[in-house]
């Protein structure tokens, strides 16, 4: 079965300071994971995803596979990093996309 | 393109009543995907559609069923409304079946259905 872990419900973090988002995974084969973000009033969008290995909005997110950890960092959070932020993953080959429960993200001036 | 667009945006049924949800996927997107998103959860997947026929389906009642039309466009049905189907149910396109690289799905800005 597949699972994605979020293990906090709301992080609040200081303008200028380091993100760090956690995301845990369970799943028997090789995933692909990803980073979704939703800003207020906006719809959901992909943040990122682990096969690309791309730098989005200065968030970078490395797969462990070792940790099944796939978390998502960023060096200085801006205001504009509110959001909520959902992990998800699926198989290859497949368009089901598992969710973690979401993290809500609140940069503080 | 505006994206991928749901309608409508805001639904009211009370329980036992039959409910039906659009989605219009991105123009050339044959992938129709629906989720559900219960207050303070991540969106759970209910179904997939790929050119007009079932790939994908989650761990939810046969009251629930869906259908893609030729155009690509794609409707959820859900009957029988229980107070629990309460949600923001979300429709995804994309291009193709899970290949990589070419797959990212888009989602749309979701219908909120509330059973009374």
């Amino acid at each position: 079965a597949q699972r994605v872990t979020q293990p906090e419900k709301l992080l609040s973090v200081f303008k200028g300071a380091p993100v760090e988002l956690k995301c845990n995974y369970s799943y028997s084969g090789s995933p692909e994971l990803f980073w979704y973000v939703q800003y207020s009033r906006q719809r959901l969008q992909l943040l990122l995803r682990h096969i690309s290995r791309e730098s989005i909005k200065g968030f970078t997110a490395d797969l462990n596979k070792g940790e099944t950890s796939f978390h998502l960092k960023k060096p200085f959070a801006q205001e504009e990093d509110s959001a909520m932020y959902y992990c998800a993953l699926r198989r290859f080959g497949n368009e089901k996309l598992t969710f973690g429960t979401g993290t809500r993200l609140t940069i503080i001036p | 393109d505006a994206g991928v667009t749901q309608s409508p945006t805001h639904l009211i049924k009370t329980r036992g009543q039959q409910v039906t949800l659009r989605c219009s996927p991105i123009s050339g997107h044959k992938s129709v995907s629906w989720y559900q998103q219960v207050l303070g959860q991540g969106p759970q997947f209910i179904f997939q559609y790929y050119e007009k026929e079932e790939r994908g389906r989650g761990n939810f009642p046969d009251r629930f069923s869906a259908r893609q039309f030729p155009n690509y466009s794609s409707e959820l049905n859900v009957n029988a409304l229980l107070l629990g189907d309460s949600a923001l149910y979300l429709c995804a396109s994309s291009l193709a079946m899970g290949a990589s690289g070419s797959d990212t799905q888009y989602f749309g800005p979701g219908t909120r259905l509330t059973v009374l």
